[in-house]
């Protein structure tokens, strides 16, 4: 059974650092993570979709990467603005169109 | 491009009721998953619909049910509500194999 995880649950930086946030799972047969973001109350907002066969994808100051054989993918947020605060969610699928979501990572930046 | 709404956004319902819950998908986009989200549970598959046929179910009761009709909107029902259903609804919708673009949500609250 496939099991996504998100570390750190919660994270607060001031504004202009650079962050990481963590995204296991145990199944490594996927075939699509994406990663979205949540803001309180709201629907989902896509940020990345990786594909299987690639290792990483971009999008302004977003960079997410994926390596299928350790089960992990990183999102990388370059110089994180206030605008950026959200819980952010990292989902696996294999193909099936039933996305498996992880627990989300809350993450607050300081003005 | 008009991007995915559900109707309402809004339910308050007593115990025992049932309710219905609609969709409609970005336009050309055949395949349409539902997702419960509660803050016990996290983000949880419902089922997917793809040209009105039910492609995959997660693991909930019977309770939960779903359609797609031909113009690929889709609707769900929950019968005899629960305390427990009381829950943020959320679907999304896809072209094959690829990203998953979401709705507001129906925020549904049992009494």
């Amino acid at each position: 059974k496939q099991e996504v995880t998100q570390i750190p649950a919660a994270l607060s930086v001031p504004e202009g650092e650079n962050l990481v946030l963590n995204c296991s799972f145990t199944d490594s047969a996927i075939y699509n993570l994406q990663w979205f973001r949540q803001d309180p109350g709201k629907g989902l907002t896509s940020l990345l979709l990786i594909q299987s066969s690639q290792r990483e994808q971009t999008s302004g100051r977003l960079n997410a990467s994926l390596d299928k054989s350790s089960g992990r993918s990183t999102l990388y947020i370059a110089a994180s603005q206030p605008g950026d605060s959200a819980t952010y969610l990292c989902a696996v699928s294999k193909g099936t169109y039933k996305y498996i979501f992880g627990t989300g990572t809350r993450l607050k930046v300081l003005a | 491009k008009a991007g995915v709404t559900q109707t309402p956004r809004y339910l308050i319902k007593t115990r025992g009721q049932q309710v219905t819950l609609s969709c409609s998908p970005i336009s050309g986009h055949r395949s349409v998953s539902w997702y419960q989200q509660t803050p016990g549970q996290g983000l949880q598959f419902l089922f997917e619909y793809f040209s009105e046929t039910q492609r995959n179910k997660g693991n909930f009761p019977g309770r939960f049910s779903g359609r797609q009709f031909s113009n690929s909107r889709s609707e769900m029902n929950v019968s005899t509500l629960e305390l427990g259903d009381s829950a943020l609804y959320l679907c999304a919708s896809s072209l094959e194999q690829n990203e998953q673009f979401f709705g507001p949500g129906t925020r549904l609250t049992v009494l």
